[in-house]
């Protein structure tokens, strides 16, 4: 079992409609959390990161942790075309430093 | 202006071949990265150097071998390549390896090995 688990997707939601991704985890010491966007054949790039549990936004973006159920979400309001991509979490523990481990992202479809 | 680039973009090779791959950094950072991402999308690291020393080294057969000629630099040789190294590698580069900083990712390198 891997230690970051994701749903690969595809999620095919219509423009307009609220994207929610989510990830869960089995090390307790995972304390920063981030979600990358990565497009076809590109790579990935930092969207939002959070450190430990609680809620952060970000324009259309709102990203949650929830620590004592070793679960993160992301939450995409309003949805574009242009926001079709590979979802990708990741996360560190504090005495890793810059080691991430990351989910193996989902796929979401955004149809006009 | 590419912060972080990759050469080639694509390399298409057949078993056994040694290659090498490519990497620069453009934003002054002082960590680099090595990961391999494979057909499932799933991204792992495989080697971290941080001001041209080796900091995290994952297990990763001995074929792969990173070296760092300077801190910008991160190039990653692979001998005897097996059909199973096909994947997308990515470098990246954070400022510093104490973290979390954010990481910059490169456009990838496809290698397929036939």
């Amino acid at each position: 079992q891997k230690e970051v688990e994701q749903d690969p997707g595809p999620l095919s939601v219509p423009e307009g409609a609220i994207v929610s991704l989510n990830c869960t985890y089995s090390n307790s010491a995972f304390q920063y959390f981030m979600w990358y966007r990565q497009y076809s054949r590109k790579g990935p790039e930092l969207l939002m990161y959070t450190y430990s549990s609680g809620n952060k936004e970000d324009g259309r973006f709102t990203a949650q942790v929830d620590k004592s159920s070793k679960y993160i979400s992301l939450f995409i309001r309003d949805s574009q075309p242009s926001d079709s991509a590979t979802y990708l979490c990741a996360m560190s523990a504090k005495a890793a430093g810059n080691k991430l481990t990351f989910g193996g992202g989902t796929r979401v479809l955004v149809k006009p | 202006d590419t912060a972080v680039s990759q050469t080639p973009k694509y390399l298409v090779t057949q078993m056994g071949n040694d290659k090498s791959i490519k990497c620069e950094q453009n934003l002054g950072h002082d960590t680099m990265y090595w990961y391999k991402q494979d057909s499932k999308k799933f991204l792992k690291i495989m080697f971290s150097y941080n001001n041209k020393e080796l900091i995290i080294n994952e297990t990763v057969p001995n074929r792969f071998s990173p070296k760092s000629p300077d801190k910008a630099h991160l190039n990653l040789h692979i001998n005897s390549l097996e059909l199973g190294d096909s994947a997308v590698y990515f470098c990246a580069s954070s400022q510093d390896v104490a973290g979390p900083y954010e990481q910059y990712f490169g456009p990838g390198t496809r290698l397929t090995v036939t």
